[in-house]
């Protein structure tokens, strides 16, 4: 069965030092992995897709098939990154042509001025 | 595109009180999704629709949770009758295919 962990609830760094969020799966299939962001009392947007490999924010992503990894990452963090973040996997539901997320439990992440 | 829309944006009802959420998904998406929000159990996917049919509802509460999609461009996640822990809050998101899910602003919905 698929599976996305995300080992951190809570990850505190300071502004202008490396942010790192963990994100391992289990997926038997090849995988399509996505990052979302919450900011406080928001709705969940998109922030990256592994597959189109760019840079949105700042952030990247790279999937790494051996160590089943998609870890989120940025060089300098901003305040303004503060927010819940979450890694999601795409998987088929059998039989019926259609596709569900799989979603980690969930990051805060809090950058400390 | 308005990406999702749902309303009310915020509910503040009664126990034992009817709550109907509505979803309008992005146009041309074919799935959408109903997800529930809240501290302690985090994000909950409720039930999910594809061509307008319910594929899996597996992860509704209980007998008084029903959702609808009567059509491409609506649908309705009700709650008959409303208890205290119903509290929390209500996402709808829609998507084509494999491609990424777009949420709406959700439904913030307090059972007193």
């Amino acid at each position: 069965a698929q599976r996305v962990t995300q080992p951190e609830k809570l990850l505190s760094v300071f502004k202008g030092a490396p942010v790192e969020l963990k994100c391992n799966y289990s997926y038997s299939g090849s995988p399509e992995l996505f990052w979302y962001v919450q900011y406080s009392r928001q709705r969940l947007q998109l922030l990256l897709r592994h597959i189109s490999r760019e840079s949105i924010k700042g952030f990247t992503a790279d999937l790494n098939k051996g160590e089943t990894s998609f870890h989120l990452k940025k060089p300098f963090a901003q305040e303004e990154d503060s927010a819940m973040y979450y890694c999601a996997l795409s998987n088929p539901y059998s039989g019926a042509g259609s596709y569900q997320l799989t979603f980690g439990k969930g990051t805060k992440l809090s950058v400390i001025p | 595109d308005a990406g999702v829309i749902q309303s009310p944006r915020h509910e503040v009802t009664e126990m034992g009180q009817e709550v109907t959420l509505r979803c309008k998904p992005i146009s041309g998406h074919n799935s959408l999704f109903w997800y529930r929000q809240t501290m302690m159990r985090g994000l909950e996917l409720l039930i999910y629709f594809n061509n307008n049919v319910p594929i899996d509802d597996s992860g509704m509460p209980e007998d008084r949770f029903s959702a609808k999609m009567p059509n491409a461009s609506f649908s309705t996640l009700k709650i008959q009758p409303s208890e205290p822990r119903d509290s929390a809050v209500y996402f709808c998101a829609s998507s084509l295919g494999p491609e990424a899910q777009y949420f709406g602003p959700g439904t913030r919905l307090l059972v007193l």
